[in-house]
């Protein structure tokens, strides 16, 4: 049983669409991470969220932390092919557990 | 400058040989760590050290042994090898005042045949 549940697991979009990939948890975290990974790379830190409720934004990226810190959700406005990656969140409980990831396609 | 660099990049050997992943991280870091990362991209720790201590050893199979000779490095040996062992093996890092940021190299693509 993971840890970390993401949705969707894919999701192909057009150029200047909207998108949002969903992190869910039946445990409470003191922080969680999103991460995204580029073919052959390793995954780069995005943002680490701490507070419930919390939203930060990161140019088109918009990431929000549940409540009750259970769960987090990542918006990207306006997508672009760059933004093409599989994005990780991943939440600490004395080691760092990922979840399965959504490979997100951006189409020119 | 890289700052966790893996050697190799890619590694294609036959079932039964012994092989080994080399990393370094010109961070300053004291912890390191050891993914593998499977063909669904599922990824998961394998093994973290602390300034060359085993803090982490999660259920991985002794064939898998890790070697940190300076805080700087962290090796990974694989005795026979199999088939299951294909996988990426990313290596990590994270700084003395958290243990939540990561900072991961490049990954190395091991293939059994």
């Amino acid at each position: 049983t993971q840890l970390l549940e993401q949705s969707p697991q894919f999701l192909s979009i057009q150029e200047g669409e909207n998108l949002t990939v969903y992190c869910n948890s039946s445990s409470v975290f003191s922080s969680l991470q999103w991460y995204r990974q580029e073919p052959g790379e390793g995954p780069v830190l995005l943002v680490t969220v701490v507070t419930g409720g919390e939203v930060k934004k990161l140019k088109r990226l918009t990431f929000q932390f549940g409540d009750a810190r259970k769960d987090s959700s990542l918006h990207i406005t306006a997508a672009q092919p760059g933004d093409t990656g599989l994005y990780l969140c991943a939440a600490n409980d004395y080691k760092l557990s990922f979840g399965a990831g959504t490979t997100v396609t951006v189409r020119a | 400058d890289t700052a966790v660099s893996q050697t190799p990049k890619y590694l294609v050997t036959q079932m039964g040989n012994d092989k080994s992943i080399k990393c370094e991280q010109n961070l300053g870091h004291d912890t390191m760590y050891w993914y593998k990362q499977d063909s669904k991209k599922f990824l998961k720790i394998m093994f973290s050290y602390n300034n060359k201590e085993l803090i982490i050893n999660e259920t991985v199979p002794n064939r898998f042994s890790p070697k940190s000779p300076d805080k700087a490095h962290l090796n990974l040996h694989i005795n026979s090898l199999e088939l299951g062992d294909s996988a990426v093996y990313f290596c990590a890092s994270s700084p003395p005042e958290t243990l939540i940021i990561q900072y991961f190299g490049a990954g190395t693509r091991l293939s059994v045949l």
